[in-house]
């Protein structure tokens, strides 16, 4: 099946600067991948997406690309803020069902 | 927006309690799915739902059991708890039917603890 894996497990940035989150996925038919935040206490809640036709999209200060020969797809976040303080879980999917797999999580902490 | 309610935020059951976790969605989607997340493992699928009365295996069903009795309902049943099921539980839904890989919307979860 599946298998999604997250790096870093913990990112560290200053205010101001990037923040990059790489997942690697093991199955070549996924052709969904969403991100999601959670910020404490929260529910993760959808922030961007990509579908496998698509190289690179771009909400505002999030971006996420996509890379099909390799498997692998990342979310780049620019001139972060502390409410961008949170954990980001990346996701993939195969299947019309929408059952996802997901990578680990990466906690995210922007100091001022 | 959609909204997926979760009945409780936080349970303390003792070991061996039978364990009912609800979860509700407003949005007539037709895919639900519960989710356990611990650290450092992320979220794993216990269980999914496509259709009323359907239900389907994930990556952890061992030690549960699903119900969806109706399309707007999708219960977690824990027949007989134990220690390592003590976790954060999340429900979802998705719009699913002619919605190729739509997202999954969340419930805020249900903190589980098992004494």
């Amino acid at each position: 099946g599946e298998n999604v894996e997250q790096h870093p497990s913990t990112l560290s940035v200053q205010e101001g600067d990037s923040a990059v989150i790489k997942c690697t996925y093991s199955d070549s038919a996924s052709n969904y991948f969403p991100w999601y935040k959670q910020e404490l206490g929260k529910r993760p809640q959808l922030i961007i997406d990509i579908r496998s036709n698509v190289g690179e999209k771009k909400d505002q200060r999030i971006a996420v690309t996509l890379n099909k020969t390799a498997k692998h797809f990342s979310l780049h976040i620019t001139e972060t803020q502390p409410e961008d303080s949170a954990v980001y879980f990346c996701a993939s999917t195969t299947d019309s069902w929408g059952k996802f797999q997901f990578g680990a999580g990466t906690q995210v902490v922007v100091t001022p | 927006d959609v909204k997926v309610t979760q009945s409780s935020r936080y349970l303390v059951k003792r070991t061996g309690e039978k364990v009912f976790l609800e979860c509700v969605q407003d949005m007539d989607h037709e895919n639900m799915f519960w989710y356990r997340q611990d650290p450092g493992l992320g979220l794993r699928l216990i269980y999914f739902s496509y259709d009323v009365k359907m239900k389907e295996k994930g990556d952890i069903p061992e030690g549960y059991s699903v119900s969806r009795e109706k399309k707007e309902r999708f219960s977690l049943i824990l027949e007989s708890a134990s220690t390592n099921q003590t976790s954060m539980y999340l429900c979802a839904s998705s719009l699913g039917g002619e919605s190729y890989n739509s997202p999954l919307h969340f419930g805020n979860g249900t903190r589980l603890t098992v004494t």
